[in-house]
């Protein structure tokens, strides 16, 4: 089954406590981004990438990584989390390129729900 | 700079009734493509229907359609037939200047919350 994959699903944390979130995708696909998602506030893009080794930040970036050493994969990760991180956080990926508006659909993880305190 | 814009915040709609929901755009780009998306309570965010700038028909993936007004930059989304499993976030969103990488990014609405009466 063509997905996306992210891990935790739930996660509580501390402030200032390393953590990661796994994303993972089975569609070959080049495009891959994280968005968070807040109340009032909508879908915000935190980091993309084009392709292996290509990432670029998006709208939200501070106090984010990312990394894309494998084309399937797309950690993101806080190095030093803070309470204003707390949201919910959504991998998505598309075939992506520079033409051909289909490939620029994207699909979404499950999302991960952070809370950090 | 992209915007979305869905004015409708929620509304309510009778089990096998059909429902329309709203979404103008704003973008200066001649090639683009506008999504719909929805989010059930649960929280995932599933792909419904595409539509291509340059697409002449209307796109329809099964009781979905998208009336799709390009003068006026407008990106209506109908169910047909409303389902209890239709009640859920509605968001509209745009992928502009697929020739930048910065272009794949997606930019959405505010979004319509929908419930679906039995």
């Amino acid at each position: 089954e063509a997905q996306v994959t992210q891990n935790p699903r739930y996660l509580i944390t501390v402030t200032g406590k390393k953590l990661t979130v796994t994303c993972s995708q089975n569609m070959n696909h080049e495009y891959m981004s994280w968005y968070r998602q807040d109340p009032g506030l909508g879908l915000r893009q935190i980091y993309y990438s084009m392709n292996v080794e290509v990432t670029d930040k998006g709208d939200v970036p501070e106090g984010y990584k990312v990394s894309r050493k494998e084309k399937r994969n797309f950690p993101l990760i806080l190095e030093s989390p803070s309470p204003n991180q707390t949201s919910l956080y959504f991998c998505a990926s598309s075939l992506g390129g520079l033409a051909g508006e289909e490939r620029h659909t994207q699909y979404f993880g499950p999302g991960t729900r952070l809370t950090v305190l | 700079a992209q915007k979305i814009t869905q004015t409708q915040p929620g509304m309510f709609v009778q089990e096998k009734e059909a429902v329309t929901l709203d979404c103008t755009y704003d973008t200066s780009d001649q090639s683009y493509g506008l999504f719909w998306y929805k989010q059930p309570s649960s929280g995932e965010m599933i792909f419904l229907i595409y539509q291509g700038s340059y697409d002449e028909q209307n796109a329809t993936e099964g009781r979905y359609s998208l009336n799709f007004q390009k003068a006026r930059k407008s990106a209506n989304l109908v169910i047909s037939a409303s389902q209890l499993g239709d009640s859920a976030m509605y968001f509209c969103a745009i992928v502009t200047d697929f020739r930048k990488a910065a272009g794949n990014k997606l930019t959405f609405g505010g979004g319509t919350r929908v419930l679906v009466k039995p």
